[in-house]
């Protein structure tokens, strides 16, 4: 079965500061990653996503996440954090057949930046 | 851009009573989705459609909740009876067939159970 463990519910990073958010995977197939960002009382929108291309994957608001099959990790990272990226951030793992996509989220990481 | 619609963006109830939720996936999306997410977790799946076939309700507490996707359009999830516990948001999503994974989320149903 497929899983993904965020490491730390919450982070506060400084404006400006580097943000690194950690998510491990669990997949008996070559996984499809994904990071959702959530806004309060809000639907969650897709930053990125890995599907067997480029390990270094380049997403919305300048996040990137690079996806590392031996550490089985695929941490969110963005280099200048900024005011509007306060909000909740989900890994999520798909053992995709298309079609029959399901998702698997984390428990999520809430990030804060202090000014 | 075209965008997943639910209604109601949100809902109290009291324990007991009947309660429902809309969702209008993506035009073309063949796949539909309803995630419950409870406060400070992340979404979990309650059932996934394919046009209007049940593909998945593994995770769907049947004696009170029911889903349905008649037409293989627009679905509505149902709880009766509602629970203190079922207070929640209600997550509404849609793929494509033939898509590269990713699900399209609408801006879900936040419902409170007094």
């Amino acid at each position: 079965a497929q899983s993904v463990t965020q490491l730390g519910s919450h982070v506060s990073v400084s404006e400006g500061a580097l943000v690194l958010l950690r998510c491990n995977y669990s997949s008996s197939v070559p996984p499809y990653l994904f990071w959702y960002v959530q806004y309060p009382n809000q639907g969650l929108q897709l930053l990125l996503k890995y599907t067997s291309a480029a390990t270094l994957v380049k997403g919305i608001n300048g996040f990137e996440a690079e996806f590392k099959k031996s550490e089985t990790s695929f941490h969110l990272t963005k280099p200048s954090a900024h005011m509007s990226d306060a909000a909740e951030y989900f890994c999520a793992v798909s053992e995709s057949n298309f079609g029959n996509e399901k998702l698997t989220f984390g428990t999520g990481t809430r990030l804060t930046i202090i000014p | 851009e075209a965008e997943v619609a639910q209604s109601p963006r949100y809902k109290i109830t009291e324990k007991s009573q009947a309660v429902a939720f809309w969702c209008d996936p993506i035009s073309g999306h063949a796949t539909l989705y309803w995630y419950r997410q409870i406060l400070g977790q992340g979404p979990e799946l309650l059932v996934q459609f394919q046009d209007e076939s049940v593909v998945d309700d593994s995770q769907l507490p049947k004696d009170r909740f029911s889903a349905e996707r008649l037409k293989g359009v627009d679905s509505t999830l149902k709880i009766q009876p509602a629970e203190l516990g079922d207070s929640a948001m209600y997550l509404c999503a849609s793929s494509p067939l033939a898509g590269t994974g990713e699900l399209f989320f609408g801006e879900g149903s936040r419902l409170t159970v007094l």
